[in-house]
């Protein structure tokens, strides 16, 4: 089993729907990230996060340490959203990463 | 631009080989931890090293080894090379690496894509 599993694995959407990619962890974690692969390769990393909510523009992530899930929410989508997602928790000062959500907008 | 910088940004091999990635961390982060990404295993953390130490070692192959020198650039040198070590490979820093106690956000670099024929 995955220490981080993430849904759904793929994601369609039409511009200006509300998203929401799930991520839920088994091990005891100081950190999690949220990290945006584009088409090309480059990771960005979005978030970090140990309790509570973070919002940065049209993007939200919230952890809910005790029930160990996380979730990134993107409002009013748009095609340049379309990338992989990918959950990373920091266990023991190394990162772990899920197989990231496959995010497709279309316009 | 996350100020994490890598070359080669492609590189293009042959089986047997040996190469060298290079990636200069962020103005003033101390840790450098090193990914492989490839197609069936998502991103897998190699190791890390903090100011000129390794300091902790992920599902990296003995044919692979890293260094971090003192102007705090490192280099991941990968040896004797498989098709199945085709992959893209990202360097992160981070300011520090102390372990889990630590909540430190962490800056990826663009990546090397790594192709062995």
């Amino acid at each position: 089993k995955n220490e981080v599993e993430q849904s759904p694995q793929n994601l369609t959407a039409q511009e200006g729907e509300f998203i929401t990619i799930n991520c839920s962890y088994s091990v005891g974690i100081s950190a999690l990230h949220w990290l945006q692969q584009h088409p090309g390769g480059g990771i960005v990393s979005l978030f970090m996060l140990s309790s509570g909510k973070k919002k940065h523009g049209r993007l939200i992530a919230t952890i809910n340490i005790q029930e160990k899930h996380s979730s990134l929410h993107i409002t009013a989508s748009h095609p340049r959203d379309s990338a992989v997602y990918i959950c990373a928790v920091r266990y023991q000062g190394n990162l772990i990463f899920g197989k990231g959500t496959k995010l497709s907008v279309k316009p | 631009d996350s100020g994490v910088t890598q070359t080669p940004k492609h590189l293009i091999t042959a089986t047997g080989q040996r190469v060298t990635l290079r990636c200069s961390p962020r103005s003033g982060d101390l840790s450098v931890y090193w990914y492989q990404q490839s197609l069936d295993q998502g991103l897998q953390f190699l190791i890390q090293y903090y100011n000129g130490e390794e300091r902790a070692k992920g599902n990296i192959l003995e044919r692979f080894s890293a260094q971090q020198f003192p102007d705090l650039h490192s280099e991941l040198n990968l040896s004797s090379l498989e098709l199945g070590d085709s992959a893209l490979y990202f360097c992160a820093s981070s300011a520090s690496g102390t372990g889990g106690t630590k909540r430190t956000e962490a800056f990826f670099g663009q990546g090397t894509r790594l192709t062995v024929v």
